[in-house]
C-alpha cells in the first residue's frame, strides 16, 4: 500500500530534550516537506527536500532541523523544543514533475512540549 | 508569491443542506488548487484538484469545485450534506511554474452538520 508514515503519532517531551520524529514513504517520491498545524493557521511549511541531500527552508523553519540521506526517509529534528512548538506536525510526499502532483500525507504526529 | 483565503472558520449546515465553504486564492502564476479533508484526529485527504483542465472538477464523497479566474475563487461545494461529511477543510494552492512548487494552505474551515 502507498503510504507516507510517521513515528510517532503522539510525543510529550520537555523544553530542551533533544526529538527527531520520522517520515517514511514508500512511493520512491522526490519531494518531501514538513508541516505544522497551529488552530486557525491552517498548515504551515517548516522544511522541504526536493531530492536527496536537497533541503530547504519553508515559511516557519526556525527551531528545526531536517536531512535527507535517502529517498524514502526525512526526518524532523527538534535540538531544544520549546512549548511553542506544541503542534501537530505533518510529513507529505509528491512527484515533482506531471500533472499528478498533489501531496501525500502522512496520519501526523501530534506533539507536547512541556 | 501565493495565498489562500477561506471565508469562514467554521460553517454549519443541516443535514441534506446544500454545503459551500469558500475558498479565494492569489497568485502571480497560472496555479494549481487543492482542497483536502481532514477527519478527527486523522491526516489530510485529497478531496479534489484543478489542474487547468475542467474548471469544474469533481472529486471524491460527491464534493465538487468550480474554478473561477475572473474570481480568484475555487469553492467546494456538494449538493446534500451527511453526518459523515462533518470534518475540517483545506484549500491549498501551488504554482505551475517553479521547480519547488510550495503549496500553500488557508487556515480550514470546520464543518459541522447537524442533525
Amino acid at each position: 500500500e502507498a503510504q507516507v508514515t510517521q513515528n510517532p503519532r503522539y510525543l510529550i517531551t520537555v523544553t530542551g530534550k533533544k526529538l527527531t520524529v520520522t517520515c517514511s514513504q514508500n512511493m520512491n517520491h522526490e519531494y518531501m516537506s514538513w508541516y505544522r498545524q497551529d488552530p486557525g493557521l491552517g498548515l504551515r511549511q517548516i522544511y522541504y527536500s526536493m531530492n536527496v541531500e536537497v533541503t530547504d527552508k519553508g515559511d516557519v523553519p526556525e527551531g528545526y532541523k531536517v536531512s535527507r540521506k535517502e529517498k524514502r526517509n526525512f526526518p524532523l529534528i527538534l535540538e531544544s523544543p520549546s512549548p511553542n512548538q506544541t503542534s501537530l506536525y505533518f510529513c507529505a510526499s509528491r512527484n515533482p514533475t506531471g500533472r499528478a502532483i498533489e501531496q501525500y500525507f502522512g496520519p501526523g504526529t501530534r506533539l507536547t512540549v512541556t | 508569491a501565493q495565498s489562500v483565503t477561506q471565508l469562514g472558520s467554521h460553517v454549519s449546515v443541516s443535514e441534506g443542506a446544500l454545503v459551500l465553504l469558500r475558498c479565494n486564492y492569489s497568485s502571480s502564476v497560472p496555479p494549481y488548487l487543492f482542497w483536502y479533508v481532514q477527519y478527527p484526529n486523522q491526516g489530510l485527504q485529497l478531496l479534489l484538484k484543478y489542474t487547468s483542465a475542467a474548471t469544474l472538477v469533481k472529486g471524491i464523497n460527491g464534493f465538487e469545485a468550480e474554478f473561477k479566474k475572473s474570481e480568484t475563487s475555487f469553492h467546494l461545494t456538494k449538493p446534500s450534506a451527511h453526518m459523515s461529511d462533518a470534518a475540517e477543510y483545506f484549500c491549498a494552492v501551488t504554482a505551475l511554474s517553479g521547480s519547488a512548487r510550495q503549496l500553500t494552505f488557508g487556515s480550514g474551515t470546520q464543518l459541522t452538520v447537524l442533525p
